[in-house]
């Protein structure tokens, strides 16, 4: 079946705009997560969504970023005003349930000029 | 502060020799532990999963842990250069808590 899909898979954009980063999750997973991770670096907590529940957003880096996921399924990442120091791999990942394994997408990777 | 420890590695193993991996965490009420792959250049992909006490075999990995110590390892017997990645372990509780990575490196 289809996995976790990310888009663009690459984004390039000029410090200042703003980017918005798509995640489409695998059918019937409840659970979605972002994560950010720079080159030869862990993974970085963002945000945490489950089911109808409010998402856990204590990983954001500052109020420019936000995401938001509509009717429980695609979640879109969005990074205001980007920064040089935005530029990562931005990772998406969903679960079937809280306790399952995560499946990630292939990232996008996002370069600030 | 919950932490997974890893030991960054590298880990240098000869080929067909097995490759131990191992994982510390802070949390006593963890539930479920996970160990991802990650290739250069690429997302993490599920290895194992083990949410019990003891040992859990699939194929070439196993995935042992002891709660009592608090740690949970990954063996991989007969090593081959195709294993050479960054090893990831993850624990769940309330929250998901991801290791740093160890760097696995397989020599020909």
């Amino acid at each position: 079946g289809a996995g976790v899909s990310q888009s663009p898979s690459n984004k390039v954009t000029e410090k200042g705009k703003d980017v918005e980063l798509r995640c489409d999750p695998i059918s019937g997973h409840t659970a979605l997560y972002w994560y950010r991770q720079s080159l030869g670096q862990g993974l970085e907590f963002l945000i945490y969504f489950q089911g109808n529940s409010a998402p856990d957003k204590s990983g954001l880096p500052s109020d420019r970023f936000s995401a938001e996921r509509t009717g429980g399924s695609v979640s879109t990442l969005t990074i205001q005003r980007t920064q040089q120091e935005d530029s990562a791999v931005y990772l998406c990942a969903s679960s079937l349930a809280h306790v399952s394994p995560l499946h990630f997408g292939n990232g996008t990777r996002l370069t600030v000029t | 502060q919950k932490e997974v420890e890893q030991n960054s590695g590298p880990l240098s193993v000869p080929e067909g020799a097995i490759a131990s991996l191992n994982c510390t965490y802070s949390d006593r009420g963890s539930q479920s532990f996970f160990w991802y792959r990650q290739y250069s250049g690429k997302s993490p992909e599920l290895i194992m999963f083990i949410y019990s006490n003891g040992d859990k075999e699939d194929g070439r990995f196993t995935a042992q842990l002891n709660k009592a110590s608090q740690y949970v390892s990954l063996l991989i017997r007969d090593s081959q250069p195709s294993d050479s990645a960054t090893y990831l372990c993850a624990e769940l509780n309330y929250q998901l808590i991801w290791g740093a990575g160890t760097k696995l490196i397989i020599k020909p």
